[in-house]
């Protein structure tokens, strides 16, 4: 069993949706990471947290670290939202260290 | 304030050669940590360099090697390069190696071995 996981593995939607991302994990934790990768390879840092929940325009980020879990949400869901999400948690005795999940890959149809 | 810079950004090699990738942190930041990234596998931690020392390290071979430098930028190592190298590699930079900050991450070397 990996240490983190995320579902759903896919994900279509059609524009304007709401979607939510669940990523779940089973170590103790001092942050966990929202990351978006478009093709190419970059990643980009959506939120960091180690407690309640951040918003940042159409994206709401979750945590519940008693229950050991975490949801991404996307408002009114827009085609350039299509990238794989990536939830990846920092352990407090391991550095700047970051273990991931395998992603979501988000497709957002018109 | 400039980004996490790796280079090259391609590179094309023949297995059983070496290869060194490079990795700029933004600017003030000392801790520069490594990944590859392969379909098969995800995301992988390879190691982390804090002050010129490397403070942790992955599940990977030998061949898999690095350094920091005392301006902070970090170098990683793969020689006697296998098939199974091909993957994206990705450095991120951060202020210390304690610090809960955002993860600032490079553009990546994708390295193709033939």
């Amino acid at each position: 069993k990996n240490e983190v996981e995320q579902s759903p593995q896919n994900l279509t939607a059609q524009e304007g949706e709401f979607i939510t991302i669940n990523c779940s994990y089973s170590v103790g934790i001092s942050a966990l990471h929202w990351l978006q990768q478009h093709p190419g390879g970059g990643i980009v840092s959506l939120f960091m947290l180690s407690s309640g929940k951040k918003k940042h325009g159409r994206l709401i980020a979750t945590i519940n670290i008693q229950e050991k879990h975490s949801s991404l949400h996307i408002t009114a869901s827009h085609p350039r939202d299509s990238a794989v999400y990536i939830c990846a948690v920092k352990q407090g005795t391991s550095g700047s260290r970051l273990t991931f999940g395998e992603g979501t890959q988000l497709t957002v149809n018109p | 304030k400039a980004g996490v810079t790796q280079t090259p950004r391609y590179l094309i090699k023949t297995r059983g050669q070496q290869v060194t990738l490079s990795c700029s942190p933004i600017s003030g930041h000392r801790s520069v940590s490594w990944y590859q990234q392969t379909p098969g596998q995800g995301l992988q931690f390879l190691f982390e360099y804090f002050s010129e020392t490397q403070r942790n390290k992955g599940n990977f071979p030998g061949r898999f090697s690095g350094r920091q430098f005392s301006n902070s930028r970090s170098e990683m190592n793969v020689s006697t390069l296998e098939l199974g190298d091909s993957a994206l590699y990705l450095c991120a930079s951060s202020p210390g190696i304690w610090l809960n900050t955002e993860a600032f991450f490079g553009q990546g070397t994708r390295l193709t071995v033939v």
